[in-house]
């Protein structure tokens, strides 16, 4: 079966510009979560959505929002970029958010802000 | 507060020889579930393990095992007969029963030398 997918792989933005990523979970799933992995913080949990609505959310600011469809994809916003939001931004998902069969992961959008 | 530490910023050995990745978590659930992640150079965060709190069995799984010691809040990696292949960063993660965000520890770069 088709993993996660995450689009694009690679962007280049500007300073003060928005982005949005996208994120396909696994066919089934209906949990995404996002997380940033910078080299300085490491792994920080962004937010979670299930059923279409964010059941929980990291320690970031309101720059960084969400959205999940009914089909369950979801997406992140950034909005005003900032050069330390250049990362690597993670999708995970699962079957539901207490499933813990062990979140399964995509490649990633490695974001840089210039 | 739960907190995942790895203190092994980098370890490097021969290949074919045995290293264990430490990893000691602190959380106050007694519920609580441990991960394994491998990230290869690729990015993509590749699921190894889960474990239970209740669960304090050791797993192996081909040169993988896994010991699990609740008494004193360690959850170690070994690799048997290490392989270039195996070269990578490894991450430990806690997800608290009332929390379902995986908390990360730093990660451990391994590097296999042939």
């Amino acid at each position: 079966k088709a993993g996660v997918t995450q689009t694009p792989r690679y962007l280049i933005k500007t300073r003060g510009q928005q982005v949005t990523l996208s994120c396909s979970p696994i066919s089934g799933h209906r949990s995404v979560s996002w997380y940033q992995q910078t080299p300085g913080q490491g792994l920080q949990f962004l937010f979670e959505y299930f059923s279409e609505t964010q059941r929980n959310k990291g320690n970031f600011p309101g720059r960084f929002s969400g959205r999940q469809f009914s089909n369950s994809r979801s997406e992140m916003n950034v909005s005003t970029l900032e050069l330390g939001d250049s990362a690597l931004y993670l999708c995970a998902s699962s079957l539901d958010p207490g499933s813990r069969d062990g979140y399964t992961f995509g490649s990633g959008t490695r974001l840089t802000v210039v | 507060a739960q907190k995942v530490t790895q203190a092994q910023t980098e370890i490097s050995v021969v290949e074919k020889e045995d290293v264990t990745l430490d990893c000691v978590y602190e959380t106050r659930d007694t519920t609580y579930y441990l991960f394994w992640y491998k990230q290869p150079p690729s990015g993509e965060l590749v699921f190894l393990i889960r474990r239970n709190s209740f669960d304090e069995q050791n797993e192996i799984s081909g040169r993988y095992s896994w010991n699990f010691q609740k008494s004193t809040s360690s959850f170690n990696f070994t690799i048997t007969a290490s392989q270039v292949v195996d070269s990578a960063v490894y991450f430990c993660a806690l997800s608290e029963n009332s929390n379902y965000q995986l908390i990360w520890g730093a990660g451990t770069k391994l590097i296999i030398k042939p």
